[in-house]
């Protein structure tokens, strides 16, 4: 696609349901990242995938929250049993590369609000 | 620690002045990548710059300058002639070149610009 696609734009949940938040890159990078953005934490560093593959996980802010990337492509950031504190905006990027070579594309976020 | 520090909560400007937003960052790695990104209010963050930290020679784009000094950890920023249309949040990012780190871009938590007409 033209940008990196991120849906849905906007999620209400309640408290204890799960929730998948999905990321499509921009056609042909093979990196991928997710972040979140919080008011009291700022912009926090998730996960990053190199193709389908994610080398480091300890950016995940507990077991609750998993992400996945099949084909190279679509991601999906899946947070199960959602609490109050998970209220944020996830943010998604892609890069041809991995970040330090190449710049990042962000989407526009899912804002995410648990009640 | 690798951490970036954007002191600046938030400017207010009138149009057409300068503005400088400082980012100070700390690092252990002697290879390492700095970035400035915008974010207007519609959400997404918008890639300005990226500089390695063996390249520090000033750069200018149109209004926009970066100030890269080692000396003193500091990448600073500045908009000249500011326009209504710079009004957004500014993020200092800093990413190091270790394997495994490569992924991860540390932010600074953002200076809020707001240029006034």
């Amino acid at each position: 696609g033209a940008g990196v696609s991120q849906s849905p734009s906007n999620k209400v949940t309640e408290k204890g349901k799960d929730v998948e938040l999905r990321c499509d890159p921009i056609s042909g990078h093979t990196a991928l990242y997710w972040y979140r953005q919080s008011l009291g934490q700022g912009l926090e560093f998730l996960i990053y995938f190199q193709g389908n593959s994610a080398p480091d996980k300890s950016g995940l802010p507990s077991d609750r929250f998993s992400a996945e990337r099949t084909g190279g492509s679509v991601s999906t950031l899946t947070i199960q049993r959602t609490q109050q504190e998970d209220s944020a905006v996830y943010l998604c990027a892609s890069s041809l590369e991995i970040i330090v070579s190449t710049e990042a594309f962000f989407g526009q976020g899912t804002r995410l609000t648990v009640v | 620690a690798q951490k970036v520090t954007q002191a600046q909560t938030e400017i207010s400007v009138v149009e057409k002045e300068d503005v400088t937003l400082d980012c100070v960052y700390e690092t252990r790695d002697t290879t390492y990548y700095l970035f400035w990104y915008k974010q207007p209010p519609s959400g997404e963050l918008v890639f300005l710059i990226r500089r390695n930290s063996f390249d520090e020679q000033n750069e200018i784009s149109g209004r926009y300058s970066w100030n890269f000094q080692k000396s003193t950890s500091s990448f600073n920023f500045t908009i000249t002639a500011s326009q209504v249309v710079d009004s957004a949040v500014y993020f200092c990012a800093l990413s190091e070149a270790d394997v495994g780190s490569q992924g991860n871009l540390i932010f600074g938590k953002g200076t809020k610009l707001s240029v006034k007409p």
